[in-house]
């Protein structure tokens, strides 16, 4: 069936590295997303990743995708407190859906 | 530019009333979205459509009832609100590129009582 999987926190100090994890099912997801959500607002495409490519870098954000165990992160660089955010993770799901993970609310701490 | 606006932006209905959130797009996408998102599920999709006059069912459409007269507009209606439907309400689009990103409004939040 069609899951996708993600750690519920994290917490990191400002100035280091986060990595947010994310696993699916469908081996056939064409695109792989994150979207990030400040709180009371939308869904915001921070970046995302073709289902052949094994990396994909913009500016502090590093995704990184293992086709073989199905497994995506989201690393930021140099993380701030404007950081500090729910993460989710997607996959295509067919008919032109998307099939979100249950979110993963990074803390950024001085 | 307003892209993708929702209204009510909050609501507050008794148990038994129906309610209809709106949802209204400038860009013209041809598809649209209805998701519902609750602590620990996520986000989960009720209702999109394809195009005016095309919908279809989504994994939690019971109790929903949509309808797309128009491109720019989604409606999302429910029938016969009940406690369980309180939540927050997504309206999304689909960009027209090949990468079937979405597109989110800033949300509904529904309160029933």
């Amino acid at each position: 069936g069609e899951d996708v999987e993600q750690s519920l926190f994290l917490s990191v100090r400002e100035g280091d590295s986060s990595v947010i994890n994310c696993t699916y099912t469908d081996s056939s997801s064409t695109y792989l997303y994150w979207y990030k959500q400040e709180p009371g607002a939308g869904l915001q495409l921070l970046t995302y990743i073709f289902s052949n490519m094994d990396m994909k870098q913009d500016q502090r954000l590093t995704v990184l995708l293992n086709k073989k165990d199905k497994h995506l992160s989201l690393r930021i660089a140099d993380t701030q407190t404007g950081d500090s955010a729910i993460y989710f993770c997607a996959e295509t799901g067919g008919y032109n859906k998307l099939i979100f993970g249950a979110g993963t609310r990074l803390a950024v701490h001085p | 530019d307003a892209g993708i606006t929702q209204s009510p932006r909050y609501k507050i209905t008794e148990t038994g009333r129906q309610v209809t959130l709106m949802c209204h797009q400038t860009w013209s996408h041809s598809y649209m979205f209805w998701y519902r998102q609750d602590l620990g599920h996520g986000l989960r999709l009720i209702y999109y459509s394809a195009a005016a006059d095309i919908t279809d069912k989504g994994e939690v459409s019971d109790g929903y009832v949509v309808s797309r007269s128009k491109t720019e507009n989604f409606p999302l209606t429910l029938e016969s609100a009940t406690r369980s439907q309180t939540s927050v309400y997504f309206c999304a689009t689909r960009g027209e590129g090949g990468t079937y990103e979405q597109y989110f409004g800033p949300g509904t939040r529904l309160t029933v009582t």
